[in-house]
């Protein structure tokens, strides 16, 4: 089963609005990744956060990891248009190298 | 700017044909790796590998193989394509960082929408 799971499956907001997607997983992690992808493309990384880290900035997104609660949450804030897109999260174990992703949120963003 | 090339943007084949897609990165990385997209399933790792010559199996890897004969390109063989290979297939890339070989963030190709009929 998918380490990582996202919520929701789909978020439809206004432009200029926060968007707050939430991931879930299983195991104990070395660390959680955020990552977004156009449709049709290949995705792109956004941030990455570590075990031993709660919070963390980049932009107009902002990564928090509850490692209790084995969950993370992206957001962004004043929604853009152009952040329309699909966003995973993606785990690594701490004694392995691969990467294991949600299925998505699919995030639309309104002018 | 770094790059991960995938020869194919869209392939059609037939089944039981034999596929090859290559997939290129010019970053020296050690890991590669391949997945497949398909809608409502995520991306699911197909292969992958750590160096030159080495691979390992994901979650998936039934149907496939995978070859690493230059650090620089991994490529995935599908040796009899069948209707249930349709989907969009992605290469990644990436190093890892400390005594745990974790991995860092992954660079992406712009995928291969295969079609097998």
């Amino acid at each position: 089963s998918q380490q990582g799971e996202e919520d929701p499956q789909a978020l439809s907001i206004q432009e200029g609005e926060n968007a707050t997607m939430n991931c879930s997983y299983k195991t104990s992690i070395n660390n959680l990744q955020w990552y977004r992808q156009n449709s049709g493309r290949g995705l792109v990384h956004l941030i990455l956060i570590r075990s031993n880290e709660r919070e963390k900035h980049s932009g107009r997104l902002r990564v928090t990891l509850d490692t209790s609660k084995k969950s993370s949450s992206l957001l962004i804030t004043a929604s853009r248009a152009a952040d329309t897109a699909s966003y995973f999260c993606a785990t690594v174990r701490p004694s392995g190298s691969r990467l294991t992703f949600g299925e998505g949120t699919q995030l639309t963003v309104n002018p | 700017d770094v790059k991960v090339t995938q020869s194919s943007r869209y392939l059609v084949k037939r089944t039981g044909e034999k596929v090859f897609l290559e997939c290129v990165q010019d970053m020296d990385h050690e890991n590669m790796f391949w997945y497949r997209q398909d809608p409502g399933l995520g991306l699911r790792l197909i292969y992958f590998s750590y160096d030159v010559k080495m691979k390992e199996k994901g979650d998936i890897p039934e149907g496939y193989s995978v070859s690493r004969e230059k650090k620089e390109r991994f490529s995935l063989i599908l040796e009899s394509a069948s209707t249930n290979q349709t989907s969009m297939y992605l290469c990644a890339s990436s190093n890892t960082a400390g005594a745990g070989r974790s991995n860092e963030k992954l660079f992406f190709g712009s995928g291969t929408q295969l079609s097998v009929l």
